[in-house]
């Protein structure tokens, strides 16, 4: 039983570099999300998925870019990287409204 | 909009004893509740959950409390292990959030022997 997986699991890039983080899940949930965690302001919401094709912003969605093409894939881009987004990146996934998120183990990113 | 927030920043408990963790949120909307651990390294992991129309809810060694009206949350550990160790997050979701939950900033419960 995979679950949620996220690679990689540590990245480094240069700014204005365009990077791609990857989610994949086994469940067939229908709701998928990414969240950005920083020391002090906990996890914030970057975007998130009701299902296939169907994607919206959450709190802090400038500098990223989503897609769903497929229930199982949530690939988050950053279209030119900075320094700010150097973060930990968690993907999640949901069966449904009010149920658990369930958390990938995070990609760790630095942005030099 | 949603605001949570955890009273203690650390919270240092002896082996055994029982742990309290609480935490506040701010829209009288909100109407589920989750209480996450996360241990270095690794994301956070669903521990216990809670709807709005019940005020408690009790699983393997840990109490979720739900008081609606002055909107507070906890999560209580029932003879703390060193395995507790970890950063304790509640997240709320509110009513047609369309399941966003909004995170507190966390709570590292040590666990001393």
């Amino acid at each position: 039983d995979a679950g949620i997986t996220q690679s990689p699991r540590y990245k480094i890039t240069e700014t204005g570099r365009q990077v791609t983080l990857m989610c994949h899940q086994t469940w067939s949930h229908s709701y998928m999300f990414w969240y950005r965690q920083d020391l002090g302001h906990g996890l914030r919401l970057i975007y998130y998925s009701a299902a296939a094709d169907i994607t919206d912003k959450g709190e802090v969605p400038d500098g990223y870019v989503v897609s769903r093409s497929k229930t199982e894939n949530f690939p988050l881009t950053l279209e030119s990287a900075t320094r700010s987004q150097t973060s930990v990146y968690f993907c999640a996934s949901s069966v449904g409204p009010n149920s658990p998120l369930h958390f990938g183990n995070g990609t760790r990113l630095t942005v030099t | 909009g949603e605001s949570v927030g955890l009273h203690l920043p650390t919270l240092s408990v002896q082996e055994g004893d029982n742990s309290i963790i609480n935490c506040a949120y701010s829209n009288s909307a909100s109407d589920y509740f989750i209480w996450y651990k996360q241990e270095s390294g690794k994301g956070p992991q669903f521990i216990i959950d809670i709807r709005s129309n019940m005020d408690k809810r009790q699983g393997q060694r840990v109490t979720v409390l739900l008081n609606k009206t002055v909107k507070h949350l906890s999560l209580q550990i029932a003879a703390t292990q060193p395995g507790d160790s970890a950063v304790y997050f509640c997240a709320v979701i509110l009513t047609g959030g369309g399941n966003k939950l909004t995170f507190g900033t966390g709570t590292q419960l040590k666990v001393e022997l």
